[in-house]
């Protein structure tokens, strides 16, 4: 099982909206709702952010959301702020219960 | 709320072992499936392991299959890695996860650095 492909980086101008995709197969991010999104800063361990394709955990902003159409998922952030400069992972349940990951998209606010 | 403390990394040599613990608090332990999540230097996440609530199930990653081993002790709310024959490319921060339901990581360790390194 391969990884799952992500952009290297994205970037946009605060209050402007970006979106992340992450591209899979039929046997991993099409074939199943569990995809996730985590936020991870420097230094940082990672955090939860989109669970089950389009959850949101309690207490993240409702400036996240998530999709998928196919065998790509898709990360949207809305009203771009500094605080959300960070790398971003998606992951997805695969086929033999194993947990695949995406490469990371370095998010850059200008 | 949920704490996860790792400990048990260090320098070890290729082809040695190591043992990687999490001592876990604010939660009720058993009730949820537990993961290991590992980082290399400057790279992206790659999942290792995991082992359900009762420990009855296990899942591990292909890259470390036959060499590392996952366990709990759920009355010691703690979690295990054991890493044999470990490669120079097991260098990462080693991070412990818990679940929600599945694979949904709501909560997770500060990390412990492993190098392999001779």
């Amino acid at each position: 099982q391969s990884a799952l492909t992500q952009p290297a980086s994205v970037s946009g101008s605060p209050g402007q909206s970006i979106t992340i995709s992450c591209t899979g197969t039929s046997s991993d991010v099409g074939g199943y709702k569990f995809v996730y999104w985590y936020q991870q800063h420097p230094g940082k361990a990672p955090k939860l952010i989109i669970y089950d394709v389009t959850n949101r955990p309690s207490g993240v902003s409702n400036r996240f959301s998530g999709s998928k159409s196919g065998n790509t998922a898709s990360l949207s952030i809305s009203g771009l702020q500094a605080e959300d400069e960070a790398d971003y992972y998606c992951s997805s349940y695969a086929s033999s219960s194993h947990l695949l990951f995406g490469g990371g998209t370095k998010l850059t606010v200008l | 709320e949920a704490q996860l403390l790792e400990s048990g990394g260090g320098l070890v040599q290729p082809g040695g072992s190591l043992r990687l613990s999490c001592a876990a608090s604010g939660f009720t332990f058993s009730n949820y499936a537990m993961s290991w999540v590992r980082q290399a230097p400057g790279k992206g996440l790659e999942w290792v392991s995991t082992i359900s609530g009762t420990a009855y199930s296990t899942y591990i990653a292909d890259s470390v299959k036959g060499r590392f081993t996952i366990s709990r002790d759920n009355p010691k709310n703690t979690l295990f890695l054991q890493m044999d024959s470990l490669r120079v490319e097991d260098t990462a921060v080693y991070y412990c996860a818990k679940t929600q339901v599945l694979y949904d990581h709501d909560y997770w360790g500060q990390g412990t650095l492993v190098t392999v390194s001779s």
